[in-house]
């Protein structure tokens, strides 16, 4: 078990652009997570997927902003027409019941939009 | 509201010391699960140790626990026998169920520092 899987770990990008995060979860969680955090601050609630079902999304989540998870397995965030506001660190995270409803978080992906 | 309150942004403690974090949260819910995760400066968050509200027994795993006052709505973290390894940020968390959704509201964070 390789634990969750982050991809990239750094972007950076011009404002205006869209970026791609990848996540892939430790198998077999079927609970997706994604936060975002920023420096100084504890991480704040995007969205959340059950197997392929996306079951709550935030308010912080605009609607430049879009998750997906087709397969019930590795998930996508998207920003379109990133702003500077954007810039953060994005959290996957997984679970399952079996977990003992322990939530397990990756390296992050760090974005800095210039 | 559900929120989560820190109350001191930074701490530090000199090592083979205890130290207690404090954590305070608001919530309806009547069944729910708190947890205090770490995040060291590599930046990956890791659980530390978790609490089912059920439970009366305070959790403990080996130099670290909690003191769980359901009443007060207070959490709060002691580290035992500090060590340097456990410079980090430590966020305080507990888990919603809503309407089949379920998600993690954490504190700002308390920046502890651990000294030789």
């Amino acid at each position: 078990d390789t634990g969750v899987s982050q991809d990239p770990r750094h972007k950076i990008t011009k404002r205006g652009q869209n970026v791609t995060f990848r996540c892939d979860p430790i198998s077999e969680h079927n609970r997706l997570y994604w936060y975002r955090q920023t420096l100084g601050q504890g991480p704040e609630f995007l969205t959340y997927f059950q197997n392929e079902a996306q079951l709550e999304k935030s308010r912080l989540l605009s609607d430049r902003f879009s998750a997906e998870r087709p397969k019930g397995s590795f998930s996508t965030l998207e920003i379109q027409r990133t702003e500077q506001g954007d810039s953060a660190m994005y959290l996957c995270a997984s679970s399952s019941p079996g977990a003992g409803n322990t939530i397990y978080f990756g390296e992050g992906s760090w974005l800095t939009v210039v | 509201a559900q929120t989560v309150t820190q109350s001191q942004p930074e701490m530090s403690v000199q090592e083979a010391e205890t130290v207690t974090l404090s954590c305070t949260y608001d919530t309806s819910e009547s069944n729910y699960y708190l947890f205090w995760y770490k995040q060291p400066p590599s930046r990956q968050m890791i659980l530390v140790i978790r609490q089912e509200a059920y439970k009366q027994q305070n959790a403990t795993e080996n130099r670290f626990s909690v003191n769980f006052q359901k009443a007060a709505k207070s959490f709060s973290l002691k580290i035992s026998d500090s060590q340097l390894g456990d410079t980090a940020m430590y966020f305080c968390a507990f888990m919603i169920y809503q309407g089949g959704s379920e998600k993690l509201v954490f504190g700002k964070g308390t920046k502890l520092t651990v000294n030789p």
